[in-house]
């Protein structure tokens, strides 16, 4: 069955690199998604990537993809406070046809002035 | 394009009463998905319908229902509400090959 999993919370102080990172157990064609949750408001999308791919990058945001190790990571380059959120790691297997997403518990981002 | 819309954003009841909560997509997206989330279970799925057929379906007891209408807007139904039940109720509507899901801002229910 599909698990993800991620670390509760992340400080770094503003200009610096946030890396949050994932790790994710199914082994089949897999879309992995990040999402950010500011407090009281839904889920935004971010970026996401196929488990074919290595690296996808937009903007600020950079997604790699180790699939041996099955782990996924999300590097947002010069974290502004604005950043500060929580960051959802979520997967949907194709294979199943289940369009449904795992999530992960979500990593909380302090970004410090 | 407008995105998803979910009414009523906040919601009070009491136990042992109903409620349905509504979901409008992206205009053109014909999947729409119910996920709940809580501090102590995270984000779990509930159910997911496509041209007004149920396609998936999470592990939730039988009070959470839902269904689907032909302009593809959704709603959500949990009959004899627990205290559990307290969540932030999330909707989601997808499209095309990749169907990413594009998140609502969500329905708090507090349930008294």
């Amino acid at each position: 069955g599909e698990d993800v999993e991620q670390s509760l919370f992340l400080s770094v102080r503003e200009g610096d690199s946030s890396v949050i990172n994932c790790t994710y157990t199914d082994s089949s064609s897999t879309y992995l998604y990040w999402y950010k949750q500011e407090p009281g408001a839904g889920l935004q999308l971010l970026t996401y990537i196929f488990s074919n791919m290595d690296m996808k990058q937009d903007q600020r945001l950079t997604v790699l993809l180790n699939k041996k190790d099955k782990h996924l990571s999300l590097r947002i380059a010069d974290t502004q406070t604005g950043d500060s959120a929580i960051y959802f790691c979520a997967e949907r297997d194709v294979d199943t046809g289940r369009r449904a997403l795992t999530f992960g518990s979500g990593t909380r981002l302090q970004v410090q002035p | 394009k407008a995105g998803v819309t979910q009414t009523p954003r906040y919601l009070i009841k009491t136990r042992g009463q109903q409620v349905t909560l509504s979901c409008s997509p992206i205009s053109g997206h014909r999947s729409v998905s119910w996920y709940q989330q809580t501090p102590g279970q995270g984000l779990q799925f509930l159910f997911e319908y496509f041209s007004e057929t149920q396609r998936n379906k999470g592990n939730f007891p039988g009070r959470f229902s839902g269904r689907q209408f032909s302009n593809s807007r959704s709603e959500m139904n949990v009959s004899t509400l627990e205290l559990g039940d307290s969540a932030l109720y999330l909707c989601a509507s997808s499209s095309g090959e990749v169907e990413t899901q594009y998140f609502g801002p969500g329905t708090r229910l507090l349930v008294l």
